[in-house]
């Protein structure tokens, strides 16, 4: 699987948008891109996934660059209960469904 | 649905001992992982299942490691016997379509 690079810390205001960016230069056509998030003493929390398309759901936006080297994360409107360790990840398609967790984003969320 | 189910929620052992770690996925789930959180070495996948049958172990650190799934219902696993260096938080998982789903976590301290 492709690696990833994120940087190691963000803040944000309360209320703002966070983005919260990922480099994965190295992705291959068939791997897609996760987006977990763990919030302090909790397991993981799945956010969103993409392959091509940009993406939305209930919780976040994802946007990826059209050469797919890079994506991004968007939380519309941070809460104080977005505070957590963001983990963006490439898995390859097909049936191998492990997911290799970097060391992620701490995103804070300052009131 | 009551999600992934892991017991104990702590556990405190002394170096030597046996220490067994038990998961209840969610039902209908067909993927089960086993993952281990320390400081230093972050998330970290040990081994994962299929309908019960383990599909990949090369996470896992040693012989005194071993992981078993009965039943669809039901996985351990196991530390024989645990060391200091085993002490971590362990993560249970089961997997639907495209998400895995976390349990609370183990915290395991080995004295």
């Amino acid at each position: 699987d492709a690696k990833t690079t994120q940087p190691p810390s963000m803040d944000c205001a309360e209320g703002r948008a966070a983005n919260l960016p990922c480099n994965h230069s190295t992705i291959s056509g068939n791997e897609y891109v996760y987006w977990y998030r763990q919030i302090h003493s909790q397991g993981p929390q799945y956010i969103i996934h993409g392959l091509k398309n940009n993406e939305t759901n209930e919780m976040a936006s994802l946007i990826i660059t059209e050469d797919r080297k890079s994506s991004t994360l968007i939380l519309p409107h941070a809460t104080l209960r977005d505070t957590a360790v963001y983990y963006c990840i490439v898995r390859s398609g097909g049936s191998n469904y492990k997911l290799t967790f970097g060391k992620g984003t701490l995103l804070t969320v300052n009131p | 649905d009551a999600g992934v189910i892991q017991s104990p929620r702590h556990e405190v052992t002394e170096m030597g001992q046996e220490v067994t770690l038990r998961c209840k996925p969610i039902s209908g789930h067909d993927y089960l992982f086993w993952y281990r959180q320390t400081m230093m070495r972050g998330l970290e996948l040990l081994i994962y299942f299929n309908n019960n049958v383990p599909i990949d172990d090369s996470g896992m650190p040693e012989d005194r490691f071993s992981a078993k799934m009965p039943n669809a219902s039901f996985s351990t696993l196991k530390i024989q016997p645990s060391e200091p260096r085993d002490s971590a938080v362990y993560f249970c998982a089961s997997r639907t379509r495209n998400e895995q789903f976390f349990g609370p976590g183990t915290r395991l301290t080995v004295l």
